[in-house]
C-alpha cells in the first residue's frame, strides 16, 4: 500500500531534550515536507525537500533540523525543544515527475507535546 | 507573497441543503489551488485541484470546487451536504517551486 508513515504518533517530552520524529514514504517521490498544525494558523510549512540531499527552510524552520540521506526517509529533529513546538506534525511527500499538479500525500501527523 | 484565506472559521448547514466553504487566494502568476479534507485523528485527505482549464472541478466524495479568477475565489461546494462531511477543511495554493501555503482551515458542522 503507498504511504507515508509517521513515527511517534503520540509523543510526551520534556523541554531541552532532544527527540526525533521519523518519516518514511515508500512511493519513490522526490520531494517530502514537514508542517505543523496549530488551531486557528492551519498548516505551515517547517522545512522542504526536493531530493536527496538537497533541504530548504520552509516558513518556521526555527528550532528545527531535517536531513535526506535516503529518498525514502525525512526525518524531523528537534534538538531542543520549548513547549511553543506543542503541536500537531504532517509529513508530506508528492512526486516530481508530473510536475506542479502533483497531488500530495500526507502521513497521519505526529502529536507532540512538551512540557 | 503568496497567501490564503478561508474567511469562515466555522461553517453550519442541514444536511440535505447545499454548502459552500469559501476561500480566496492571492498569489503572482498562475494560481495552483487545492482543497483538503482533515477528519478527527486523521492526517489531510486531498479532495480536488485547480491547475487549469474548466473553471468547474469535480472532486471525491461528490465535492467541487469553482475557480473565478476576477475575485480570486476557489470556493468549494457541495450540492447536499451529508453528516459524514463533518470535517476540517483546508484551501492551499502552490507555486512554481513546489512550497504550499495553506488557509487557517475551515470547521464544517452538518446537522442531521
Amino acid at each position: 500500500e503507498a504511504q507515508v508513515t509517521q513515527n511517534p504518533r503520540y509523543l510526551i517530552t520534556v523541554t531541552g531534550k532532544k527527540l526525533t520524529v521519523t518519516c518514511s514514504q515508500n512511493m519513490n517521490h522526490e520531494y517530502m515536507s514537514w508542517y505543523r498544525q496549530d488551531p486557528g494558523l492551519g498548516l505551515r510549512q517547517i522545512y522542504y525537500s526536493m531530493n536527496v540531499e538537497v533541504t530548504d527552510k520552509g516558513d518556521v524552520p526555527e528550532g528545527y533540523k531535517v536531513s535526506r540521506k535516503e529518498k525514502r526517509n525525512f526525518p524531523l529533529i528537534l534538538e531542543s525543544p520549548s513547549p511553543n513546538q506543542t503541536s500537531l506534525y504532517f509529513c508530506a511527500s508528492l512526486p516530481l515527475a508530473g510536475g506542479i499538479q502533483e497531488t500530495q500525500y500526507f502521513g497521519p501527523g505526529t502529536r507532540l507535546l512538551v512540557l | 507573497a503568496q497567501s490564503v484565506a478561508q474567511p469562515e472559521d466555522q461553517v453550519n448547514v442541514a444536511e440535505g441543503n447545499p454548502l459552500t466553504v469559501k476561500c480566496t487566494y492571492s498569489v503572482s502568476g498562475n494560481p495552483y489551488l487545492f482543497w483538503y479534507v482533515q477528519y478527527p485523528n486523521r492526517g489531510l485527505q486531498f479532495l480536488l485541484k485547480y491547475i487549469t482549464g474548466d473553471n468547474l472541478v469535480k472532486g471525491s466524495y461528490g465535492f467541487e470546487a469553482e475557480f473565478n479568477k476576477s475575485q480570486t475565489s476557489f470556493h468549494l461546494k457541495k450540492p447536499s451536504a451529508l453528516v459524514s462531511d463533518s470535517a476540517l477543511y483546508f484551501c492551499a495554493v502552490r507555486d512554481i517551486g513546489f512550497k504550499t501555503i495553506f488557509g487557517a482551515g475551515t470547521r464544517l458542522f452538518v446537522k442531521a
